[in-house]
């Protein structure tokens, strides 16, 4: 039990579809992100969420779309993925400063 | 360009001996460092952490160096144990624990 939690773990989505992955934090950080890794390729940072406002969108495509309705919560939205999208997607928490938690990953494979 | 390298994607070593995992930043900015270990469909777990203020972090059987001059930190298991075998993530960020820039990993292996 991290306190993180993902859902789903594992998706399987054709380009066409549109998904969304779920994250919770109950550790009462203000701070959520969403980090991709890739096959032998380290982590990517993609969003930053802090106190529910996006403070960094690391060059990442329209077709990933993220929503944080409160602090404990982070959605990324799926629309039109491409197969090289697939990759393991976490969602993390932090304070302000201090170390991020992570969650258990959601693996995306699109077809 | 990786600001953070782990040149190592991999490592075995004995039970009970000391495992030393190696990190290397390009980034001056970057302040603070972190190891994370991963379980295989597991998130990373943070495990230790090192301001640049300070060169050496110890926390039972796991001690950071920290080199800022040469840009190199790394990651001392002693004595290592078969549960310590997962990935290990250095990473590195400015002003901030939490934005994180990572490498891409040691896989260590701890043999009996």
């Amino acid at each position: 039990e991290t306190g993180v939690t993902q859902t789903p773990r594992h998706l399987v989505m054709g380009m066409t579809n549109k998904k969304s992955l779920k994250c919770e934090q109950h550790l009462g950080h203000n701070a959520m992100y969403w980090y991709k890794q890739s096959a032998k390729k380290p982590l990517e940072l993609m969003f930053v969420y802090n106190f529910k406002e996006q403070t960094e969108n690391n060059s990442v495509p329209s077709r990933f779309s993220p929503e944080c309705p409160n602090s404990s919560h982070l959605f990324l939205h799926l629309h039109t993925l491409q197969p090289e999208d697939s990759a393991l997607y976490l969602c993390a928490s932090s304070h302000q400063t201090g170390e991020a938690f992570f969650g258990q990953g959601t693996r995306l494979t699109v077809v | 360009d990786q600001q953070v390298k782990q040149n190592s994607p991999s490592l075995s070593v004995q039970e009970g001996r000391i495992s030393i995992l190696n990190c290397d930043y390009t980034n001056s900015m970057f302040d603070y460092f972190l190891w994370y270990k991963k379980y295989p469909a597991e998130g990373p777990t943070f495990l230790i952490s090192i301001s640049s203020i300070k060169d050496k972090n110890e926390d039972g059987r796991f001690t950071v160096f920290l080199n800022k001059s040469a840009k190199h930190l790394s990651l001392h298991i002693v004595p290592s144990q078969p549960g310590d075998s997962a990935v290990y993530f250095c990473a590195a960020s400015t002003g901030t624990a939490s934005k994180l820039t990572f490498g891409t990993g040691t896989r260590l292996q701890v043999t009996l």
